[in-house]
């Protein structure tokens, strides 16, 4: 079975830009998170995808934003880019939900503000 | 907010010894998880244990728990260099009305050959 795949894994870009980032779950699972992971604040949860709909979501500004697709995959779009948004960017998928299942995640997209 | 918090925060060790990482937490759970992380890489499931059990076991990872103290703990038995990796425990958070894993800052584990 072909596991989380993310791309890119590297993306620069320059504060003001606006970026779009790709999540292809394992196949069968339905739902999808999104995590920011910086040396500084560690990983921190930006939403949750179920079946297409946005179930869960963590403590970000309007410019983050998400959407799923009905095939499962899912895209994460930051607006309006600052040098703080430069960081590890995860995902990860598992069957149901994040709470009671592992969490299966990509190796992630790297991403530098300039 | 930080639920977890691993303890120590950086471990080195011998190849063939045990290393134990500790994680506690501040409100009641219903699970929690362990991850590893290698550098630049994504993470991995490690272990999940629920609230009603005390102890599991996965090969060479014995993981506890223990809702009294808000704590768990994982020991590596055997260490080898390839388990060299960032730890990280994850649980449960229900509060606002949403639902997440909440991770800790993780223990950077050193296993020297």
């Amino acid at each position: 079975k072909a596991g989380v795949t993310q791309t890119p894994r590297y993306l620069i870009k320059t504060r003001g830009q606006q970026v779009t980032l790709s999540c292809s779950p394992i196949s069968g699972h339905r739902s999808v998170s999104w995590y920011q992971q910086t040396p500084g604040q560690g990983l921190q949860f930006l939403f949750e995808y179920f079946s297409e709909t946005q179930r869960n979501k963590g403590n970000f500004p309007g410019r983050f934003s998400g959407r799923q697709f009905s095939n499962s995959r899912s895209e994460m779009n930051v607006s309006t880019l600052e040098l703080g948004d430069s960081a590890l960017y995860l995902c990860a998928s598992s069957l149901e939900g994040s709470l009671h299942q592992p969490q299966h995640f990509g190796d992630g997209t790297r991403l530098s503000i300039l | 907010s930080q639920q977890g918090e691993e303890d120590p925060q950086a471990l080195s060790i011998q190849e063939g010894e045990n290393a134990t990482m500790n994680c506690s937490y501040k409100t009641s759970i219903n699970n929690l998880q362990w991850y590893r992380q290698n550098s630049g890489r994504g993470l991995v499931h490690l272990i999940l244990i629920r609230s009603n059990e005390r102890e599991k076991h996965s090969g060479r990872l014995r993981v506890t728990l223990d809702t009294s103290k808000k704590s768990s703990s994982l020991l590596i038995t055997a260490s080898r260099a390839a388990d060299t990796a960032s730890y990280f425990c994850a649980t449960d958070d229900r509060k606002g009305g949403s639902e997440k894993l909440v991770f800790g800052k993780g223990t950077k584990l050193t296993v020297n050959p």
